[in-house]
């Protein structure tokens, strides 16, 4: 298995672009989720999904939009791109009830 | 409303002396908690997790952590530092209500080990 997948990992955009970031699982999961990472903060939750069809918005939604075609594949899609959205940004997968598996990350400049 | 306090940002030790994280949490519901780390430039790794079995729960690396609902803590201790401790550990509750899956992160601790 090759666990959780995110691609690109690294990605600089100039402001106002847009652009989709990747996340893939092989693990059957019902849950995925997508997170940002800023110093000091920990992660907080964007967006997550209970499965294919169902998504939800976490605490930090704006400026995000997300979908869940698949099982497999949750991508995070950034409409209108703002230096504040520089961050690291991780995808995580988990069956029900149980812990998050997360990707490597996608760290991401907005210039 | 759940959360998450990391009572220390940064934390140095010695090696081979003990670690001690310190973590506290708010939850309506009974929660389930866990500690990741962060090596860095890396993902986060599961180190342990605790789901109301065992209140002492044993993780990889040496590692270990008690649930103390009395407290709301639960701390993340290691008997003997190695170098390779060295990273950012994350305190988590999951919400165990109606939003069954959600992750609450706590601002994380940095872990440095002196030679």
């Amino acid at each position: 298995n090759a666990g959780v997948t995110q691609t690109p990992k690294f990605q600089v955009l100039k402001t106002g672009q847009s652009m989709t970031l990747q996340c893939a699982q092989d693990m059957n999961h019902e849950y995925m989720s997508w997170y940002r990472q800023d110093p000091g903060m920990g992660l907080r939750l964007i967006h997550y999904s209970v499965g294919a069809g169902i998504t939800d918005q976490g605490e930090v939604p704006n400026g995000y939009n997300v979908s869940r075609s698949t099982t497999e594949d949750f991508p995070l899609r950034l409409l209108s791109a703002a230096p504040s959205q520089t961050s690291v940004y991780f995808c995580a997968s988990s069956p029900q009830g149980h812990e998050q598996y997360f990707g490597p990350g996608t760290r991401l400049t907005v210039t | 409303a759940q959360s998450v306090t990391q009572l220390d940002s940064h934390v140095s030790v010695s090696e081979g002396t003990p670690v001690l994280l310190r973590c506290n949490y708010s939850s309506s519901y009974s929660p389930s908690l866990f500690w990741y780390v962060q090596h860095p430039n890396k993902g986060l790794q599961l180190l342990l997790k605790y789901t109301s079995a065992a209140t002492l729960v044993k993780g990889i690396n040496g590692f270990e952590a008690e649930f103390k609902k009395s407290e709301t803590s639960f701390h993340l201790t290691k008997p003997s530092a190695h170098m390779s401790d060295a990273a950012e550990y994350f305190c988590v509750v999951s919400d165990e209500g109606h939003n069954f899956n959600k992750f609450y992160f706590g601002s994380g601790t940095k872990l440095n080990v002196k030679p």
